[in-house]
């Protein structure tokens, strides 16, 4: 089972609005991570925004604020006054503690939304 | 500058050939992974390495090996054993913290002709 699901392949906004991309999540732990990247065409992974499962306010950085509903298990990324250089790749990522016993994390990625800005 | 570094940027090979693909972090991170990306594909987990001389597989480890001898360096080897090795590689690390994100180095992207 996925999970991550990102239902969006490609969005289009308009320079200056917001827009919203869509993510899902899977997990029966109590404690996990979610994460947005960014990844321009040149293919480096940008770090833009987290959410701890135990925060209860919406994360935001900037222009990022990340609509968090724990009971529908949705982190959608919300990306206010879309600017060109927002035109890129944007993944939602889970981090999940690999095991009791285990310490380390393993990280889930969802296919991706293709978002361009039009002027 | 901390951060991770790739080498190289592209990289050709021929069908048959092993080749290693190089990733280094100078963030003193314990936690290393390595993920392959298809055009319209996430990112899947190859192997992962939470200390030196220790590391796991990932859901697509077929065809691949690596090793941690250093803290630094978690190196790579795509073996002629994956049948379809031409993709974009990306290698990440992550310390222990509250957060624990992830950085990314600038990935490789490979081909094999």
């Amino acid at each position: 089972a996925q999970k991550i699901t990102q239902t969006q392949p490609g969005m289009f906004v308009q320079e200056k609005e917001a827009v919203t991309l869509d993510c899902t999540y899977d997990t029966s732990d109590q404690s996990y991570g979610l994460f947005w990247y960014k990844q321009p065409s040149s293919g480096e992974m940008i770090f833009l925004i987290y959410q701890g499962s135990y925060d209860e306010q919406n994360a935001t950085e900037g222009r990022y604020s990340l609509n968090f509903q724990k009971a529908r298990k949705s982190a959608n990324l919300v990306i206010s006054a879309s600017q060109l250089g927002d035109s890129a790749m944007y993944f939602c990522a889970m981090r999940q503690r690999i095991s009791r016993a285990n310490t380390g994390n393993q990280f889930y990625f969802g296919t991706g939304t293709s978002l361009t800005v039009i002027p | 500058d901390g951060g991770i570094t790739q080498s190289p940027k592209y990289l050709f090979r021929k069908e048959g050939q092993n080749v290693t693909l190089s990733c280094e972090q100078n963030l003193n991170h314990d936690a290393m992974y390595w993920y392959r990306q298809d055009p319209g594909q996430g990112l899947r987990l190859i192997y992962y390495s939470q200390i030196v001389n220790d590391f796991q597989k990932g859901d697509i480890a077929e065809g691949y090996s690596v090793s941690r001898e250093k803290k630094e360096s978690f190196p790579l080897t795509v073996t002629s054993a994956q049948k379809n090795p031409t993709a974009f590689y990306l290698c990440a690390s992550s310390i222990a913290g509250p957060i624990n994100e992830q950085f990314f180095g600038p990935g490789t992207r490979l081909t094999v002709l």
